[in-house]
């Protein structure tokens, strides 16, 4: 079955430090990835997504990902975090038509002023 | 707004009791999702319409659980004879699919089961 591993449960930095936060999947056909976020109190908000293309795709905010087909991994990066990135940040993948979203357990960010 | 909007945003029951949800789409998004998010876990797929038609379900949605979406547009989540262990978050996400997607997600409905 297909699965999503986020490898990082917590992750607690200062501002202007670097973020990477790494997502494998599991499955080896096409797939989409995505990365959503989750702000305090608020819903699942899209971060960035990958379909095809150039595998560094630019999202909102300035975060970037980076899909590596051959490691299976779709990491999440951010030259330098400011507070109001405190968050939760999940991966999730889909393959094909099926448009249901596997998602990873979820990374909690927390940074430090 | 015109996100994606979900009644109510609360929920507690009394186990054994049942319960439905509400979620209204984006509209002309012909793609409806249903998931359950627990704590300390990413959300989990229960099932999908394109338009009315219910395509996929997950061996999560047990039979106590069913979906509808009559006309395409809104979609109801049903819960019958509630357990403990279906105290959970219940997203729904909604999509214009046209060869590939992108969901957008409402805010959820938290359900705790006494």
């Amino acid at each position: 079955a297909q699965s999503v591993s986020q490898h990082n449960h917590h992750v607690i930095l200062s501002e202007a430090a670097s973020l990477e936060l790494g997502c494998n999947y599991s499955y080896g056909g096409t797939v989409n990835l995505f990365w959503y976020v989750q702000y305090p109190g608020q819903h699942l908000q899209l971060l960035l997504k990958y379909f095809s293309g150039d595998p560094l795709v630019k999202g909102i905010k300035g975060f970037e990902a980076e899909f590596i087909k051959s490691k299976f991994s779709f990491n999440l990066r951010k030259p330098s975090v400011q507070w109001s990135d405190t968050a939760e940040y999940f991966c999730a993948v889909n393959r094909g038509s099926q448009g249901n979203l596997i998602f990873g357990k979820g990374t909690k960010l927390s940074v430090k002023p | 707004d015109t996100g994606v909007s979900q009644n109510p945003r609360h929920k507690i029951t009394k186990r054994g009791q049942n319960v439905t949800f509400r979620c209204d789409p984006i509209s002309e998004h012909n793609r409806l999702y249903w998931y359950r998010q627990t704590l300390g876990q990413g959300p989990e797929f229960l099932t999908y319409f394109q338009n009315e038609a219910q395509l996929e379900k997950s061996r999560l949605l047990s039979d106590r659980f069913s979906a509808e979406r009559p006309k395409g547009s809104f979609s109801t989540l049903e819960i019958q004879r509630t357990e403990q262990g279906d105290s959970a978050m219940y997203l729904c996400a909604s999509s214009l699919w046209q060869g590939g997607e992108t969901q957008y997600f409402g805010p959820g409905t938290r359900l705790l089961v006494l």
